[in-house]
């Protein structure tokens, strides 16, 4: 069984530009978290999909950052414009019991804005 | 607020055995995890605990005081492979959302 994939895996881009990050969970997980991670900080929650539903974005740092799981398969977070604090490894989670369940992460996709 | 304290490194010698320190103050308890994490790659889920105890699992166990919002997460036999971040995490108030510590990065030396 795939596990958890995230597309880039390393991404370099500018300031002002954008960019999309995208992630397959395990097929048949209906929940789907986003996670970022800055340089020797905590691992931090951006937002939580159930299906393609938003269940909390609590997470989300301001409103250049979109995420979205249209047909509640692979999600997508993206990025308008990009600024420097952006940078960070992004992580996408999924877990089929939100409850109980432990997350299954990807290998996360590292942003660098220069 | 919610906070998650873990020390930030911690080294210990092969063979040995080390325990890594939690604590959290979260809006409610819904369980407490541990991962492990090697440098570049993703988490991967090492044990949960939601009720008072101990839980072993081979040569890694955890523990957990709910009234003192505090675990740990006990080590043996230590491998030079056991050298990683590991990461302390609570599921708060709905169970829904997952926070995390900064994570414990574990050197283990010959």
């Amino acid at each position: 069984e795939a596990g958890v994939t995230q597309f880039p895996s390393h991404s370099v881009i500018e300031k002002g530009q954008t960019v999309t990050l995208r992630c397959d969970p395990i097929s048949g997980h209906d929940n789907l978290y986003w996670y970022r991670r800055v340089m020797g900080k905590e691992i931090k929650f951006l937002l939580h999909f159930v299906k393609e539903s938003k269940q909390d974005e609590s997470g989300m740092p301001n409103n250049r950052f979109l995420a979205e799981r249209t047909g509640g398969t692979y999600s997508t977070l993206k990025v308008q414009p990009a600024e420097l604090e952006d940078s960070g490894v992004y992580f996408c989670a999924s877990t089929d019991f939100a409850n109980t369940g432990e997350l299954f992460f990807g290998e996360g996709s590292r942003l660098t804005v220069l | 607020g919610q906070n998650i304290d873990q020390p930030t490194e911690m080294t210990a010698t092969e063979g040995a055995i080390v325990q890594i320190n939690c604590t959290y103050q979260t809006s409610g308890f819904n369980g407490l995890f541990w991962y492990q994490q090697h440098a570049g790659e993703a988490p991967t889920f090492l044990s949960y605990n939601v009720l008072d105890g101990l839980e072993e699992k081979g040569r890694f166990s955890s523990f957990l005081s709910r009234s003192k919002g505090y675990s740990y997460l006990l080590l043996k036999e230590l491998q030079m492979k056991d050298s990683a971040s590991y990461l302390c995490a609570v599921k708060g108030a709905g169970g829904f959302k997952t926070i995390f510590g900064a994570g414990t990065r574990l050197f283990v030396k010959a």
